[in-house]
């Protein structure tokens, strides 16, 4: 079955930097885009943005332009999220989510979902 | 504050329907059809319920369903049952300044 599996939880001091891993299996893993969504503790949902499996071109939410970068290893198909100069804000739950079956444009549904990775940021 | 507006909390009995709304714009809700539904439980990642604003995957309950009307998403759960208890969120694609998706602020839904 389809399945996205993430690195587990990070405990990072302030302006360090951290990587999330996404493994995806069960599918064909360049048919369909991967999209990264941030859950600050006690809060809702949050787009970060999206990355084309096919090409490897990225598209950030203007919200998480400059110390994120999502990227790919095609060859053991898994994505990356990296965060650089880490702030305690950046404290939450980051998910991978793949675009659903039949998505024709970002944000038609995304399915299935990676179980989260908590990032926690203190000193 | 998110880009979508949804009620912060509802609660129904068991057996009885209820209906999350989601209130955007023409640039988002309003203006095409890639409105999705979330099912959300504590700890848990979310699991897709709509999208296509009323299209089901394979899996999903039939006792959930999504419509619109103007700028106004809505997910209706029939025949409540207590497993229903979580929180559900509501995204759509947003052809704004920044092509983007963005989120509601997630309703927390309480089974009496």
């Amino acid at each position: 079955q389809v399945e996205l599996l993430q690195s587990g939880s990070e405990l990072k001091k302030p302006g360090a930097s951290v990587t999330v891993s996404c493994r995806t299996s069960g599918y064909t893993f360049t048919s369909y885009a991967i999209n990264w969504v941030r859950q600050a503790p006690g809060k809702g949902l949050e787009w970060m943005g999206w990355i084309n499996t096919n090409t490897g071109n990225p598209s950030y939410a203007q919200a998480f332009r400059g110390r994120f970068v999502f990227s790919l290893d095609t060859a053991v198909t898994t994505a990356y999220l990296q965060i650089s100069g880490l702030r305690p804000k950046d404290t939450a739950i980051y998910y991978c989510a793949r675009d659903a079956p039949g998505s024709v444009m970002m944000g038609d549904g995304f399915d299935p979902w990676g179980q989260g990775t908590l990032v926690t940021v203190s000193s | 504050q998110s880009a979508l507006t949804q009620p912060a909390s509802v609660s129904g009995s068991p057996g009885q329907s209820i209906t999350i709304s989601c209130t955007g714009t023409s640039s988002d809700v309003g203006g095409h059809k890639f409105v999705s539904w979330y099912q959300q439980y504590p700890g848990k990642a979310p699991r897709l319920l709509i999208h296509d604003v009323s299209d089901r995957p394979s899996g999903v309950s039939y006792r959930f369903s999504g419509s619109k009307s103007g700028n106004t998403a809505s997910l209706t759960i029939s025949g409540l049952q207590a497993e229903d208890e979580a929180d559900y969120y509501c995204s759509s694609y947003s052809s704004s300044s920044a092509l983007s998706v963005v989120f509601g602020g997630g309703t927390r839904l309480t089974v009496l």
